[in-house]
């Protein structure tokens, strides 16, 4: 079970935001991914085996982490990065509930 | 360039059995290495992991489904199908396809497909 904290973070444009994702085991596989998802859209993949950008990502995200705890950081958040993140371990694994990042 | 669209019905009534066709381009599900999936969204809430189905046939399946749930591929006609026994309006809800690489995981969807299941 994927565990993301928190379920919204309210901040502006230009501050940075960081999204946890916890795991209720120790992850010994580095399978561990981030998807982007804006209202009325698909999703997108933006980081793979936990810190791997997708072809096209910005590199103003960016991934990190082991075990049990992982991180996804926006460096300086963009007006077009407000949108619902989610993060997932492997292929057939559970997402986890949901990051917000609302404008403030 | 991959693209892949969902297809199927848009209303099924409760106890009904729910078929939606996953057609898609640019790749071959033949491919080492690569699967496609249904992935699906209730208004308003989190993605879930329906099914998953890799080039050499291997399957997966949510825990919570797996008694409702199946899926096959089509490798000529560049098709996934997703079955969905027994559907309650629980079941409402956004399904999309998805193209996976192992390790990379899911990195083009379709458009997603809203289903309602109502009497």
């Amino acid at each position: 079970v994927l565990t993301q904290s928190p379920g919204t973070l309210s901040l502006s444009a230009g501050e940075r935001a960081t999204l946890s994702c916890r795991a209720s085991q120790s992850l010994s596989t580095a399978a561990l991914a981030w998807y982007q998802q804006k209202p009325g859209q698909a999703p997108r993949l933006l980081i793979y085996a936990v810190s791997r950008r997708a072809t096209g990502i910005p590199d103003r995200f960016s991934g990190s982490g082991s075990g049990t705890d992982f991180t996804l950081t926006i460096s300086r958040l963009e007006p077009e990065d407000f949108a619902v993140y989610y993060c997932q371990l492997s292929g057939s694994s559970p997402f986890g509930g949901g990051t917000k990042v609302e404008i403030k | 360039q991959i693209t892949l669209k969902e297809s199927g019905p848009t209303l099924v009534k409760p106890t009904q059995t729910l078929t939606l066709t996953c057609n898609f381009s640019g790749f071959s599900l033949s491919t080492s290495g690569v699967g496609v999936a249904w992935i699906r969204q209730p208004p308003g809430k989190a993605l879930e992991f329906l099914a998953l189905v890799y080039w050499d046939d291997d399957k997966r399946y949510s825990r919570s489904l797996r008694r409702r749930v199946a899926v096959m591929k089509d490798i000529p006609k560049n098709q996934v199908v997703l079955t969905l026994t027994n559907v309650d309006p629980a079941d409402t809800g956004t399904y999309f396809c998805t193209h996976r690489v192992d390790t990379v995981g899911y990195d083009s969807w379709g458009q997603g497909i809203f289903v309602t299941v109502s009497s």
